[in-house]
């Protein structure tokens, strides 16, 4: 029962901007947009999280639509060790038990 | 500051022994988390101690897997007479005691079970 929908998989080059998309129809009003990402035999790693207004941190950006049925996280300028796969994850705050779909796996090419 | 740390990072037992992982959260976080992750596989939540509550055992895939968390900081996640379906690797990670904290993991045991 798949919260979110992402792509398989997509390449980037290195340097340039990377825009992940997810989409998340059936979102509800109290819960969360959160982005991990996996680096290869390592845990997830968070990048950023959000509820409705945009928000960016020194890893990314997240843009979330105004019906808040999609968003997307950007990369600013990727770089060879941003490639990982990148999860896309809606949640409530409390108890935050984390249940992470296929993501998105992403290859920066130099 | 030190992360999660996790022991073993690699375990390879034989059908049927049973295995202990163990979890050292980052210091003062009170939530703590156990995943799995199965080969090209997203992650299963297990597990999940917050304070001194009862902790939400509801990802528990079978009796055999059992977990405790002693004095509110290291936790043990127990697999007695572990099957080879229990290979995958398993995660621990750890929250401040606040809503919409964010997770931190650890490297996580490689468990094979042969």
């Amino acid at each position: 029962d798949a919260k979110t929908t992402q792509p398989p998989s997509m390449d980037c080059a290195e340097g340039r901007a990377a825009n992940l998309p997810c989409n998340h129809s059936t979102i509800s009003g109290n819960e969360y947009v959160y982005w991990y990402r996996q680096i290869h035999s390592q845990g997830p790693q968070y990048i950023i999280h959000g509820l409705k207004n945009n928000e960016t941190n020194e890893m990314a950006s997240l843009i979330i639509t105004e019906d808040r049925k999609s968003s997307t996280l950007i990369l600013p300028h990727a770089t060879l060790r941003d490639t990982a796969v990148y999860y896309c994850i809606v949640e409530q705050a409390a108890g935050n038990k984390l249940t992470f779909g296929g993501g998105t796996r992403v290859l920066v090419k130099p | 500051g030190a992360g999660v740390s996790q022991s073993p990072s690699n375990k390879v037992t034989e059908k049927g022994k049973d295995v202990e992982l163990r979890c050292d959260p980052i210091s003062g976080h009170t939530a703590l988390y156990w995943y799995r992750q199965s080969l090209g596989q997203g992650l299963e939540f297990l597990i999940y101690f917050q304070g001194n509550s009862a902790p939400d055992k509801s990802g528990l895939p079978s009796d055999r897997f059992s977990a405790e968390r002693t004095g509110g900081s290291v936790s043990t996640l127990t697999i007695q007479r572990t099957q080879q379906e229990d290979s995958a690797v398993y995660l621990c990670a750890s929250s401040p005691d606040r809503a919409q904290e964010t997770q931190y993991f650890g490297p996580g045991t490689r468990l094979l079970v042969l």
